[in-house]
């Protein structure tokens, strides 16, 4: 039973050009969610998605980045015109439902390095 | 807005000592803490979960407790072994009354076992 799949594992882009991360959910989960880490800081929630829904995206920048999760597929998290400060570990989690005294299950991170 | 703490923020040990590791939070109203482990670069491990309900939880070597009231948890490590180096997060699952959230995490404590 494969768990939370995310890749590429490592990204690297020069500033501006367009970051995507994706994010394959446990099988049966239907729930998803991506957090942050910048270097020397803790996880940072970013946005919370079901299946073609946008739930809760209160942590997400304003501009540049953006997320789905299509009815089929995985799980993406778009970032575009990539800054240095977009440099850090993304991870993604999943759920069996969204309610919030489920266990979320991590992935094991994308790190985004921007030139 | 919920704010969690952990402290210390790094911790060095013999091997063979029991230790522990605390946790608080600022917003009692939580639906579930967790416990992960991360290691250097990689992803995050979840080691014990406890409903806001539940008083503590227990896996092998580790257990972990949560008074609710006083924003309060610790994870408690026995016998510990060098395997268990690593750095250990803590995170709450708050009820904002908007349904479920993601996660807020602690900054975690780095534990580094001597052999």
């Amino acid at each position: 039973n494969a768990g939370v799949m995310q890749n590429p594992r490592h990204l690297v882009r020069r500033r501006g050009q367009e970051a995507r991360l994706r994010c394959s959910p446990m099988k049966g989960h239907s729930h998803v969610y991506w957090y942050r880490q910048l270097p020397e800081e803790g996880l940072k929630f970013m946005v919370y998605l079901q299946k073609e829904n946008i739930i809760d995206e209160s942590g997400m920048p304003k501009e540049r980045f953006s997320a789905e999760f299509p009815k089929e597929g995985p799980s993406i998290l778009r970032i575009q015109q990539v800054v240095r400060g977009d440099s850090a570990a993304y991870f993604c989690a999943s759920s069996r439902t969204g309610y919030s005294y489920n266990e979320q299950f991590f992935g094991p991170g994308t790190r985004l390095t921007v030139l | 807005k919920q704010e969690v703490t952990q402290i210390p923020a790094a911790l060095s040990v013999p091997e063979g000592e029991n230790l522990v590791l605390n946790c608080s939070f600022t917003d009692s109203a939580i639906y579930n803490l967790q416990w992960f482990r991360q290691d250097p670069g990689k992803g995050l491990t979840s080691l014990l979960l406890i409903q806001s309900s539940q008083r503590e939880q227990t896996s092998g070597r580790l257990n972990a407790s949560l008074d609710k009231s006083s924003g309060r948890s610790t994870l408690y490590i026995a016998a510990s072994q060098p395997g268990d180096s690593a750095t250990y997060l803590c995170a709450v699952a708050t009820d904002s009354g908007g349904g479920a959230d993601g996660l807020t995490f602690g900054k975690g404590t780095h534990l580094i076992i001597q052999p």
